[in-house]
């Protein structure tokens, strides 16, 4: 099946570095997606991409769908303290069976 | 207001239990779906339903049955638990083709 090679796994950081995380695949997505998951939460949306080469920005995190179709990367600068959680890259199959298959996540530590 | 609800936010049970777990979304989505996340929080889809149609089954045992009874609600059921469904279980909408909003999730634990 599909799958999405994400990393980092970890990272630890201290609170106002920049960070710089990227998912690769083998297959074509349309649609790349950033989730941010905090400890016993839902994963909470951070950025969308839908066209390839698109870059875009929401706050202090960046994403860019890359050219390729095949990946993508998320930037956050500035970190702080509440950056700490886990981030998902997905990718949106689309063609009749929308889903979204995951990376395995990034897990952020920030030191304040 | 939540925009995408799940209930029991815990549930503790005994092998061989069968066990129901509520989602709803006031969203106005078309399209929901459930989601395992396992111990080493990886997120596979489990089903997804397009305006109360099932349109995913990913392979999962016939002891999960979802159940959608209108657009804003897919409930999922268990027969049978084992200890292996422990688990957090996400429910999510988004309209159809589109980004996902996940709810809170339930921390099933199969004892």
């Amino acid at each position: 099946g599909q799958q999405l090679n994400q990393s980092p796994q970890s990272m630890f950081i201290q609170e106002g570095e920049d960070v710089s995380m990227n998912c690769t695949s083998s297959s074509i997505f349309n649609t790349w997606l950033w989730y941010k998951q905090d400890p016993g939460e839902g994963p909470v949306l951070l950025i969308a991409l839908y066209k390839a080469g698109e870059l875009t920005s929401n706050g202090r995190l960046t994403a860019q769908f890359g050219i390729t179709r095949k990946d993508s990367f998320l930037n956050i600068s500035a970190s702080i303290p509440s950056d700490v959680g886990i981030y998902f890259c997905a990718g949106l199959t689309q063609g009749g069976s929308e889903k979204l298959v995951f990376g395995k996540g990034t897990k952020l530590t920030v030191n304040p | 207001d939540t925009a995408v609800s799940q209930t029991p936010k815990y549930l503790v049970t005994q092998m061989g239990n069968d066990k129901s777990i509520k989602c709803e979304q006031n969203l106005g989505h078309d399209t929901m779906y459930w989601y395992k996340q396992d111990s080493k929080k990886f997120l596979k889809i489990m089903f997804s339903y397009n305006n109360k149609e099932l349109i995913i089954n990913e392979t999962v045992p016939n002891r999960f049955s979802p159940k959608s009874p209108d657009k804003a609600h897919l409930n999922l059921h268990i027969n049978s638990l084992e200890l292996g469904d422990s688990a957090v279980y996400f429910c999510a909408s988004s309209p159809w083709g589109y980004e996902q909003y996940f709810g809170p999730g339930t921390r099933l634990t199969v004892t």
